[in-house]
């Protein structure tokens, strides 16, 4: 596609509950980065990818949170056992390749009630 | 670890007025820094950036200078636009190793008519 696409756009959950976020990142893009954004705050780094494997995850907050990439290309983040405080935004950002610009989708809104 | 810190806001500023927003780092070795933008209702995007000590980015009118010496980055723009409106984020990038992004808390720019 022409750019990063994140679906869903919104998510509302019941606290307990699992989730999936799915990332299309730009074709031919072989980095991808996952970011989550709280109300009032910049991005904060979660997980990149480089083609199928996580290259760095040092990001993710506890093991209820998880990320694939299977086939190198699109990506899910899973959030097992939601929790109120995991509502945010959650970015997706894709580049060429490791050190050059990242694009961003718009985000998936998750709200944990 | 590294970190990014921006002057908060909101700023309020009449239009053909003199912008600048604040950004130092700290960094242990030699990052990129970004200025991101985002507008209402749009995901992240790159206004500018800059990968070595003195290097100038500019884009739309906008400017900054790494700094190496204060460990600064700040945005200038000789006369802002009612368009230009939005959240701005600095940031760095790790080049050694990953590509980890990390962003200040976003600096929210209001230009009135």
């Amino acid at each position: 596609g022409a750019g990063v696409s994140q679906t869903p756009s919104n998510k509302v959950t019941e606290k307990g509950k699992y989730v999936e976020l799915r990332c299309d990142p730009i074709s031919g893009h072989t980095a991808l980065y996952w970011y989550r954004q709280s109300l009032g705050q910049g991005p904060e780094f979660l997980i990149y990818f480089q083609g199928t494997g996580a290259a760095d995850d040092s990001g993710l907050p506890n093991d209820r949170f998880f990320a694939v990439r299977p086939e190198g290309s699109v990506s899910t983040l899973k959030i097992q056992r939601t929790e109120r405080g995991d509502s945010a935004v959650y970015l997706c950002a894709s580049s060429f390749r490791k050190g050059t610009e990242a694009f961003f989708g718009q985000g998936t809104r998750l709200t944990v009630v | 670890g590294d970190s990014v810190t921006q002057m908060e806001g909101p700023v309020t500023l009449s239009e053909e007025a003199f912008l600048t927003i604040n950004c130092t780092y700290t960094a242990t070795g030699y990052p990129s820094l970004f200025w991101y933008v985002q507008y209402p209702g749009e995901g992240l995007q790159l206004l500018l950036k800059a990968t070595k000590a003195d290097d100038k980015g500019s884009n739309k009118g906008f400017e900054a200078t790494y700094r190496k010496e204060t460990t600064s980055f700040h945005l200038e723009k000789g006369s802002v636009q009612v368009s230009d409106s939005a959240v701005y984020f600095c940031a760095l990038s790790d080049n050694t190793g990953g590509f980890k992004t990390i962003f200040g808390a976003g600096t929210r720019l209001f230009v009135k008519a």
